[in-house]
């Protein structure tokens, strides 16, 4: 089936531990992007790439790194730099052709907390 | 960034009941989608509208496109126990841009 997949769904680590979190799709969508929930609140954007080998910062980027070097992958890194990073993750793609243009589709989330 | 305002926030209703719901932005969007949250897990797409105007169903699911482009409505008809969760919406101002998400309605039914 196709889809987004997201791991690992759930991930602890100690302060001043970075930890990547996956993000697979294999809908064939060129643009993917990593989003996180916070209770309350809107998805807030974090990073997006439009293309292969091109990324582009969001509204809360600090604190996170990304890279691109495959269409079907979009690994999201959240490092020690970041300050409050307890949150939800979610990946979502969007094709840019097609009869599904603009939309939005997301995968199952991962859960960080951060002991 | 902008965000989406939402209303009500959260509605507890009795199963069989119809629920309305709105979306709405000081910015005109020309993309606007519906998602439904279950907790812990991914939002799954109900409906994507495109044109003001516009009123399309899923089931018993029906949404709308201000005419004014600014907001967005969704019902749900002859509610039923699964359909607890948070909806939320999001728009899209011109194509290709980044959507923005409001931060949802919580939805509760009670048998």
């Amino acid at each position: 089936d196709g889809g987004i997949t997201q791991s690992p769904k759930y991930l602890f680590r100690k302060e001043g531990q970075n930890v990547t979190l996956s993000c697979e799709q294999n809908l064939n969508h060129d643009a993917m992007y990593w989003y996180r929930q916070d209770p309350g609140q809107g998805l807030r954007l974090i990073y997006y790439s439009q293309i292969v080998n091109d990324f582009q910062k969001g509204d809360i980027a600090e604190g996170y790194s990304v890279s691109r070097e495959k269409k079907e992958s979009f690994p999201l890194t959240v490092t020690s730099a970041q300050k409050n990073p307890t949150a939800f993750y979610l990946c979502a793609s969007s094709p840019r052709t097609g009869p599904d243009t603009g939309e939005l589709f997301f995968g199952e989330g991962s859960r960080l907390t951060v002991l | 960034g902008q965000q989406l305002n939402q209303s009500p926030q959260s509605m507890f209703i009795q199963e069989g009941e119809d629920v309305s719901m709105n979306c709405t932005s000081s910015s005109i969007f020309n993309t606007w989608l519906w998602y439904k949250q279950e907790p812990g897990e991914g939002p799954v797409l109900l409906i994507a509208l495109y044109k003001a105007g516009e009123l399309t169903s899923n089931g018993r699911l029906t949404a709308q496109f201000g005419i004014t482009r600014k907001d967005s409505f969704l019902n749900i008809s002859a509610s039923i126990p699964s359909d607890v969760g948070i909806y939320f919406c999001a728009g899209q101002r011109n194509y290709g841009q980044n959507f923005v998400f409001g931060p949802g309605t919580r939805l509760s039914v009670l048998p």
